[in-house]
């Protein structure tokens, strides 16, 4: 039973660069949710997926973001022109779904450094 | 307001000794309760979850929910060194939406 995966575990760019996260969620959980955390703060809520279907984007993603999650398996998260204020631990969870009982698991995150 | 407060730390505790971290919400309509580690440079890990008012034990950990004062806890009993790290709260409705505190930073001091 193999847990969330995220690649890469470090990405270093420079400023205005494109980059791309992936994440493979726990192979039997419908859900997969994207976080961001930064030193000292924690996990904050980006979008997430049931299956295939973004349902929710949060107003923190803004419009050089972009999600996505074909055949509700594996998803991306992809930062275009990419910012200082971008710098930060990429997270993904993933959980299946059941009602209130729902618990998320998380990948080993992706440390995003923009310089 | 924020959604989750948690106090950051950090505190440091005795090895041996029983280690208490709080975390109030703001939702009344919160249905779940979660306490989750991250070590430093570390992904969160989720350590305890809590559904219902009173007590939660598993192991040395014991969780405590009052959803009248809006109010989780997290003991940690004989704390070892192993257990330094950052501690974060989370709350969730029945709307798919978690939110995380900024969690407590705590040192075991052997």
């Amino acid at each position: 039973d193999t847990g969330v995966s995220q690649d890469p575990r470090h990405k270093i760019t420079k400023r205005g660069q494109n980059v791309t996260f992936r994440c493979d969620p726990i192979s039997e959980h419908n859900r997969l949710y994207w976080y961001r955390q930064t030193l000292g703060q924690g996990p904050e809520f980006l979008t997430y997926f049931q299956n295939e279907a973004q349902l929710e984007k949060s107003r923190l993603l803004s419009d050089r973001f972009s999600a996505e999650r074909p055949k509700g398996s594996f998803s991306t998260l992809e930062i275009q022109r990419t910012e200082q204020g971008d710098s930060a631990m990429y997270l993904c969870a993933s959980s299946f779904s059941t009602g209130w009982n729902e618990k998320l698991f998380f990948g080993s995150g992706t440390q995003l450094s923009v310089l | 307001q924020k959604e989750v407060e948690q106090n950051s730390g950090p505190l440091s505790v005795p090895e041996g000794a029983i280690a208490s971290l709080n975390c109030t919400y703001s939702d009344r309509g919160s249905q779940s309760f979660f306490w989750y580690r991250q070590y430093s440079g570390k992904s969160p890990e989720l350590i305890m979850f809590i559904y219902s008012n009173g007590d939660k034990e598993d192991g040395r950990f014991t969780a405590q929910l009052n959803k009248a004062s809006q109010y989780v806890s997290l003991l940690i009993r004989d704390s070892q060194p192993s257990d330094s790290a950052t501690y974060l709260c989370a709350v969730s409705n029945t709307g798919n939406q978690f939110y995380f505190g900024t969690g407590t930073s705590l040192t075991v001091i052997p």
